[in-house]
C-alpha cells in the first residue's frame, strides 16, 4: 500500500465549478500536509501548507485535513482554465527526510 | 518563481553513460532534496544535503550519489544509466533540516533525463 493515495484522474470541470480533489495516507506520523500544482513540463509549485487537522483558505483554495479519517482534500472555488495542471498532494513526519507525495491527480477546467 | 534553478532543461544519453544534473537552491536554503519523477507519477525522493553532508536516502541504489556545495548549488550524478533513469529529476530547496517544523520545499523547474 503506498503511504499517499491519490486518484490520477484526469478529472474534467466547466469553468467556474468548484472543484474537489482528494488524497488518503496510511501513516499517522505525517504531520504536514501540502498541495502542489504541477504545470506540464515544469517543476511543482507549492499552493497550500497545513499543519496537522483543520482548513486553510488561500483566496479561492480550501484546504482541508482529517486526520481522523486519514483524508486531505483541495477545493478550489470559481474554477478557471489557467487552474488546468496537475496537483499533488505530500505528506511530511517532522524528524523525517522527505516528502511523500501522490501520483497527483490532472485537471481540465473548461472554457 | 521559486528562486531554484536548474541545469540543463533537457538531455539525452545512452545506456551505460554517467551524467550530473545541476541545481542552485535559493539564497540560505542549506538543505537541498533531488527527486525523480517519472511520467505519470508523483516525485520520488532520492536523498536529502544539509550543510554539506547526505542526511536522508531514499530507496535508490549508491549509482545515485549527489554533492552539495557552500554556494548553494548541487549536483546529482547517476552511474551506469539504465532505460528505466528516463525521468524528470528535481532539485528542491529548504531552510533548515530534517528539525524545522516549517520545513516548506520550493522545487526548480527540473531536468528532463531520458535514455535510450
Amino acid at each position: 500500500q503506498k503511504e499517499v493515495e491519490q486518484d490520477p484522474g484526469p478529472l474534467s470541470v466547466p469553468e467556474g465549478a468548484i472543484v474537489s480533489l482528494n488524497c488518503t495516507y496510511s501513516n499517522s506520523a505525517f504531520q504536514y500536509f501540502m498541495w502542489y500544482r504541477q504545470y506540464s513540463r515544469k517543476g511543482p509549485e507549492l499552493l497550500m501548507y497545513t499543519y496537522s487537522s483543520g482548513n486553510k483558505e488561500d483566496g479561492r483554495f480550501t484546504a482541508q485535513v482529517d486526520k481522523s479519517s486519514k483524508y486531505i482534500s483541495l477545493f478550489i472555488r470559481d474554477s478557471q482554465p489557467s487552474d488546468s495542471a496537475t496537483y499533488l498532494c505530500a505528506s511530511w513526519a517532522s524528524g523525517t527526510y522527505k516528502y511523500i507525495f501522490g501520483t497527483g491527480t490532472r485537471l481540465k477546467v473548461l472554457a | 518563481e521559486t528562486g531554484v534553478t536548474q541545469s540543463p532543461t533537457h538531455l539525452i544519453k545512452t545506456r551505460g553513460q554517467q551524467v550530473t544534473l545541476r541545481c542552485s537552491s535559493q539564497s540560505g536554503h542549506n538543505t537541498v532534496s533531488w527527486y525523480q519523477q517519472a511520467l505519470g507519477q508523483g516525485p520520488q525522493f532520492i536523498f536529502q544535503y544539509y550543510r554539506e553532508e547526505e542526511n536522508g536516502r531514499g530507496n535508490f541504489p549508491p549509482r545515485f550519489s549527489g554533492l552539495q556545495f557552500p554556494n548553494y548549488s548541487s549536483e546529482l550524478n547517476v552511474n551506469a544509466l539504465e532505460l528505466d533513469d528516463s525521468a524528470l529529476y528535481l532539485c528542491a530547496s529548504s531552510l533548515a533540516g530534517v528539525v524545522s517544523g516549517t520545513d516548506t520545499q520550493y522545487f526548480g523547474p527540473g531536468t528532463r533525463l531520458t535514455v535510450l
